[in-house]
C-alpha cells in the first residue's frame, strides 16, 4: 500500500524566513513527486514537480529529493503571509497512470 | 487554454435525486481523473480515465458513474448519494502517461456537493 507521510503542523514560521516542509513514501517505485498548495476552499495548485535526486529550484521555492531515503522537502525561502496554506505531498508510481496519492497535508501559516 | 472547468461550483441534492458533474479541459491532455476530498483530508483518487478508457476505480460505489464521452470531457453521474457524499469533488488533468510520469496534474476548482 502506497502511503504518503506529511507532518500535519500547524507549521509557524516568521515573514522573510525559510519555511521547511517534509514528506515520507513509502514505494520505492514511485517516480515522480509534486508539491501542491492549496487554500482553505479552493481546489490544489501546482507549485512544483521533481522527478531527480537532488534540488530544483524556482524563484522562492526549492524542491528537494532523495531517493535513497525516500524523503521530499519543500523550501519556501523568503515566506510571505500569503504563503499561509496548506501544502501537499503527492508522488505517483507507473509513469502517472494510477493517480496521485496525497500525504495528509502541512498547515503553513506565515507570521507577519 | 490551461484550465480545468467545473461545473457547477456548487450543488445542494436530495438522497433520491439523480445529478451529474461535469468536467472540461481543452489542453489535449489525455488522462483525466476524478478525486473527493473532504474537510482538512487530502484529496482521494475515485477514477482514472486514461485514453477516454477507464483505468483504475478505487472501490468506489455503484452510486457514482463516471463516463468520458470524448477526450475533453468527463462526467461523474450521481444517484442515491447519502450525506457522507458531502464533499469537494475534483477533476484533473495531466499529460499523456509515460515514464517520466505525468507532469504534475491540473486540478478544476471542484464542485462543492451536499447531500440533505
Amino acid at each position: 500500500q502506497k502511503e504518503v507521510e506529511q507532518n500535519s503542523g500547524p507549521l509557524s514560521v516568521p515573514e522573510g524566513a525559510i519555511a521547511s516542509l517534509n514528506c515520507t513514501y513509502s514505494d520505492r517505485g514511485s517516480q515522480s513527486f509534486f508539491w501542491y498548495r492549496q487554500y482553505s476552499g479552493k481546489s490544489p495548485e501546482l507549485i512544483m514537480f521533481i522527478y531527480s535526486n537532488g534540488d530544483k529550484e524556482d524563484g522562492r521555492f526549492t524542491a528537494q529529493l532523495n531517493k535513497a531515503s525516500q524523503y521530499v522537502s519543500l523550501l519556501i525561502r523568503d515566506s510571505q503571509p500569503s504563503d499561509s496554506a496548506t501544502y501537499l505531498c503527492a508522488v505517483n508510481t507507473r509513469g502517472g497512470a494510477d493517480g496521485l496519492t496525497f500525504g495528509k497535508g502541512t498547515h503553513l501559516i506565515i507570521q507577519p | 487554454d490551461t484550465e480545468v472547468t467545473q461545473t457547477p461550483k456548487h450543488l445542494v441534492m436530495g438522497m433520491t435525486n439523480k445529478k451529474s458533474l461535469k468536467c472540461e479541459q481543452h489542453m489535449g491532455h489525455r488522462a483525466m481523473y476524478w478525486y473527493k476530498q473532504k474537510a482538512k483530508k487530502p484529496p482521494e483518487l475515485m477514477f482514472v480515465y486514461s485514453y477516454e478508457k477507464l483505468s483504475i476505480n478505487e472501490s468506489v460505489p455503484s452510486r457514482f458513474s463516471p463516463e468520458c464521452p470524448n477526450s475533453s470531457l468527463l462526467n461523474l453521474h450521481l444517484h442515491a448519494l447519502q450525506p457522507e457524499d458531502s464533499a469537494l469533488y475534483l477533476c484533473a488533468s495531466s499529460q499523456a502517461i509515460g515514464l517520466q510520469g505525468a507532469r504534475g496534474y491540473t486540478f478544476g476548482s471542484g464542485t462543492r456537493l451536499t447531500v440533505v
